[in-house]
């Protein structure tokens, strides 16, 4: 069975910092670009960044550039976003995704709600 | 940008047939790929490459894709296919997925 868990999501003040990690099971990770998708409270889905299969190529949306990074652990199965300078408008839930977004993603994980706010 | 538009609702009588368009330039040469989220949950694909069924997916969901729509059919809706449905493709232009507005379905 595939797995993707989400975890690292919390409250925190504008300017702030976080480390999401997305740790999965049941396929080969090494294998597959990932990405992180977000939706904020009652909107829609947004991609934030994928990654490919030796981390070699990362790509951004545009309102995160310079302040997200994405990696991954292939020896671990995990995924991470490092979110700094975090602004109010960065509130969502963030899910990991296996694909790169080019084709179906296939597999999604519950989630974790970050929360940005004085 | 690429840009999907949804219709933001959808109701249907259960046992009727609801059919969620998602209109984009010449949408009909790109793949289409499609998620259905319950309240609370991660998305679900439903849908692939304009027509596919995931396993597990009941076959009362439908896919096309032609021109400038692609629309997802479910039929013989019931109460428990209420939810978002959300279209997406990947804009080969700025090489980045693209999400529609998402599409509520209700059951009346």
């Amino acid at each position: 069975e595939v797995l993707l868990v989400e975890s690292g999501g919390g409250l925190v003040q504008p300017g702030g910092s976080l480390r999401l990690s997305c740790t999965t099971s049941g396929f080969t990770f090494s294998n597959d670009w990932m990405s992180w998708v977000r939706q904020a409270p009652g909107k829609g889905l947004e991609w934030v960044a994928n990654i490919q299969q030796d981390g070699s190529e990362k790509n951004y949306m545009d309102s995160v550039k310079g302040r997200v990074t994405v990696s991954r652990d292939n020896a671990k199965s995990s995924l991470y976003l490092q979110m700094n300078s975090l602004r109010v408008e960065d509130t969502a839930m963030y899910f990991c995704a296996r694909g790169s977004g080019a084709s179906r993603f296939g597999y999604w994980g519950q989630g974790t709600l970050v929360t940005v706010s004085s | 940008s690429y840009v999907l538009t949804q219709p933001p609702s959808l109701s249907v009588a259960p046992g009727q047939t609801a059919r969620i368009s998602c209109e984009g330039n010449n949408i009909g040469s790109k793949s289409v790929h499609w998620y259905r989220q319950k309240p609370g949950q991660a998305p679900v694909l439903v849908i692939y490459d304009d027509t596919v069924r995931p396993s597990g997916i009941p076959d009362r969901f439908s896919g096309s894709n032609s021109g400038d729509t692609a629309t997802l059919t479910l039929s013989r809706v019931e109460a428990g296919d209420e939810a978002d449905f959300y279209c997406h493709v990947w804009d080969s232009t700025h090489e980045r997925p693209v999400f529609g507005g998402g599409t509520r379905l209700t059951a009346l």
